[in-house]
């Protein structure tokens, strides 16, 4: 059974560029987290996703960020116009359809690099 | 704003101590998570207490949930070099399946 899979693992992009970071959950799991690790920092939550459904984003900077989880295919997060300070490690999370407990299992992340 | 506080930060011992670490917040949490995260990797999730008063071992680990639900703790026992890592816990913040993560415990276990 595969674990949640994320790609890239690494992603370099210019200032300016945009960042598309895809994340497919575990198999039989119908909610996607996403979460930022800042260096040297802990995790932050960013936004909370069902199929066709964002339920939470409230952990999202207002600007440039946007997520999507459809109906077919992984969910992505999506920057715009990225800047130095969006370089951080993306961690994607799942968990299955009523699931109660807080449980959700993380992804190997994306490692973005702003140069 | 619910918070978590890990401690201690950082923690270095030998091989075969016994350590304990801290998770504590004044906030209640429907449920509570403790991962372990290597460098470049994921949390891996070890265990999740839900009752207050909880207490569930695996192998030499010991996890403890707070009876107010604010507080659990992660006992190692007699540490193994393969114990290393980032120790972190997260609070469910009930109902929104959001976790709330504490800094983190960056444990060293020295053969």
């Amino acid at each position: 059974n595969a674990g949640v899979m994320q790609n890239p693992r690494h992603l370099v992009r210019r200032r300016g560029q945009e960042a598309r970071l895809r994340c497919s959950p575990m198999k039989g799991h119908s909610h996607v987290y996403w979460y930022r690790q800042l260096p040297e920092e802990g995790l932050k939550f960013m936004v909370y996703l069902q199929k066709e459904n964002i339920i939470d984003e409230s952990g999202m900077p207002k600007e440039r960020f946007s997520a999507e989880f459809p109906k077919e295919g992984p969910s992505i997060l999506r920057i715009q116009q990225v800047v130095r300070g969006d370089s951080a490690a993306y961690f994607c999370a799942s968990s299955p359809q009523g699931a109660s407990k807080g449980e959700q299992y993380f992804g190997p992340g994306t490692r973005l690099t702003v140069t | 704003t619910q918070l978590l506080e890990q401690s201690p930060q950082f923690l270095s011992i030998q091989e075969g101590e016994n350590l304990t670490v801290y998770c504590n917040s004044s906030s209640v949490f429907s449920s509570l998570q403790w991962y372990r995260q290597e460098p470049g990797e994921g949390p891996v999730l070890l265990v999740t207490v839900v009752t207050g008063g909880e207490v569930k071992k695996l192998k030499r680990l010991t996890f403890q949930f707070g009876d107010a639900r604010k507080d659990s703790s992660l006992h190692i026992t007699a540490a193994q070099p393969g114990d290393t890592g980032l120790y972190l816990c997260a609070g469910d913040v009930g109902g929104y399946n959001k976790l709330i993560f504490g800094a983190g415990t960056r444990l060293a276990v020295h053969p």
